[in-house]
């Protein structure tokens, strides 16, 4: 099956940092998503991204998808950003989730 | 309110005993899906479902079942609950295949 790999696992920035989430996956691919889980568990699908760029607020994404990855860019980041970034591709039945990358910013 | 509603957030039962978690939708979405989340393992998929008429086992349905009684509704069992099912579940929906799924936000269950 389709393997995704998440970059960095863990960061740490300090409120007002920008940072750079890297998501690559082994195969072709038409339907790359970005989710957020919160602190309390909650996912938020943030973007739906199979190719080109799409922008929300201080958050945008990135898929070239002929080059196998993504990224999810966090501008100005707040601590309401902390958390778990999961990228992940769905195939006929199911979302294949990358390991994450944990974000942590401090005040 | 909510576009997937999972109920109950949390709770805690014994070891032996049956509990239902339950799920519904206003997305009108066809497909639903039941996952559970454990540290260090990921999401993995328990049961799906892409109409009333149809339910498929996903990668770890053994002890678990499910129903789905309308488009909107797709609730999981837990016939016998044991100690290992402890874990984050959650619902989610999708419209099409490869399409944006949204989740619940989660039932956290604890078996004692």
């Amino acid at each position: 099956g389709i393997q995704v790999e998440q970059s960095p696992p863990d960061l740490i920035l300090q409120e007002g940092a920008n940072s750079t989430l890297r998501c690559n996956f082994s195969d072709s691919v038409n339907n790359l998503q970005w989710f957020h889980q919160n602190p309390w568990g909650q996912l938020i699908n943030l973007f739906y991204i199979p190719s080109g760029t799409k922008q929300n607020g201080r958050l945008s994404a990135t898929t070239v998808a002929t080059e196998r990855y993504s990224l999810l860019y966090i501008s100005s980041s707040q601590t309401t950003d902390s958390g778990v970034y999961f990228c992940a591709v769905s195939g006929y039945s199911t979302l294949t989730f990358g390991k994450g990358t944990m974000l942590l910013v401090s005040p | 309110d909510a576009d997937v509603t999972q109920t109950p957030r949390n709770r805690i039962t014994k070891t032996g005993k049956r509990i239902m978690l339950e799920c519904s939708q206003t997305k009108g979405h066809d497909r639903m899906y039941w996952y559970r989340q454990d540290p260090g393992l990921g999401l993995r998929l328990i049961y799906y479902s892409f109409d009333v008429k149809d339910i498929n086992k996903g990668e770890i349905s053994d002890g678990y079942s499910v129903s789905r009684q309308a488009q909107a509704k797709f609730s999981l069992s837990l016939e016998s609950a044991i100690p290992n099912q402890t874990a984050l579940y959650f619902c989610a929906t999708s419209d099409l295949p490869g399409g944006a799924y949204t989740f619940g936000s989660g039932t956290r269950l604890t078996v004692v």
